[in-house]
């Protein structure tokens, strides 16, 4: 079954302890993204990569890096997490076939930065 | 500069068909419309997508308009499940031609 996976689901942690979200996916897809999704703000792209290592910042990057050292894997990483930090990740796969663009998104990381 | 307009709101009695408008009056002639759903909390899952024509699924019907200036997308027995928030989505140029998700509208189906 084609999908996308991260890890963990739901995670509290303090302000400036490193934490990593991994995320997978299992359809070969060279384009994976993250977001952030807050109330009021929508979905906003933190980074991007088109394939193995070939990264780029999305819409709101600071405080966050990431790394794709292999197609199927792309952890996202918070070296210092801050408070304002606190809010829903997903990660997602895009499938490009000629103009068609699909996006297939995980199950989301609920993060809370006390 | 939102490429898209959309309700922010609408409800639809259960069985019946949910109509869910979106204005996309500055689309240029090859892009396309996207839809997508967010149940809540849940990551967003593609419904359907359409260049011109009238396109249908096994979730939805998407009928845009002959000036590709609209598009409706169409829940034809809505259930309690399709309660979501729903996006119309064109590629933007400026972000590279990716999809960027808006606002959407919120369905809420009622029993």
């Amino acid at each position: 079954e084609a999908q996308v996976t991260q890890n963990p689901r739901y995670l509290i942690t303090v302000t400036g302890k490193k934490l990593t979200v991994t995320c997978s996916q299992n359809m070969n897809h060279e384009y994976m993204s993250w977001y952030r999704q807050d109330p009021g703000l929508g979905l906003r792209q933190i980074y991007y990569s088109m394939n193995v290592e070939v990264t780029d910042k999305g819409d709101v990057p600071e405080g966050y890096k990431v790394s794709r050292k292999e197609k199927r894997n792309f952890p996202l990483i918070l070296e210092s997490p801050s408070p304002n930090q606190t809010s829903l990740y997903f990660c997602a796969s895009t499938c490009f076939r000629g103009p068609k663009e699909t996006q297939y998104f995980g199950p989301g990381t609920r993060l809370l930065v006390l | 500069d939102a490429k898209t307009t959309q309700p922010p709101s609408m409800d639809c009695a259960e069985g019946r068909a949910a109509n869910l408008p979106c204005n996309h009056s500055t689309i240029s002639g090859n892009e396309y419309v996207y839809w997508y759903r967010q149940i809540h909390s849940q990551g967003p899952q593609y419904i359907i997508h359409g260049l011109k024509n009238n396109e249908t699924n096994e979730m939805a019907s998407l009928i845009i308009t002959e000036d590709r200036k609209s598009s409706t997308l169409i829940l034809p027995h809505a259930t309690l499940r399709d309660t979501a928030v729903y996006y119309c989505i064109v590629p933007r140029m400026e972000y590279g031609n990716k999809l960027v998700f808006g606002a959407g509208t919120i369905l809420r189906v009622k029993s």
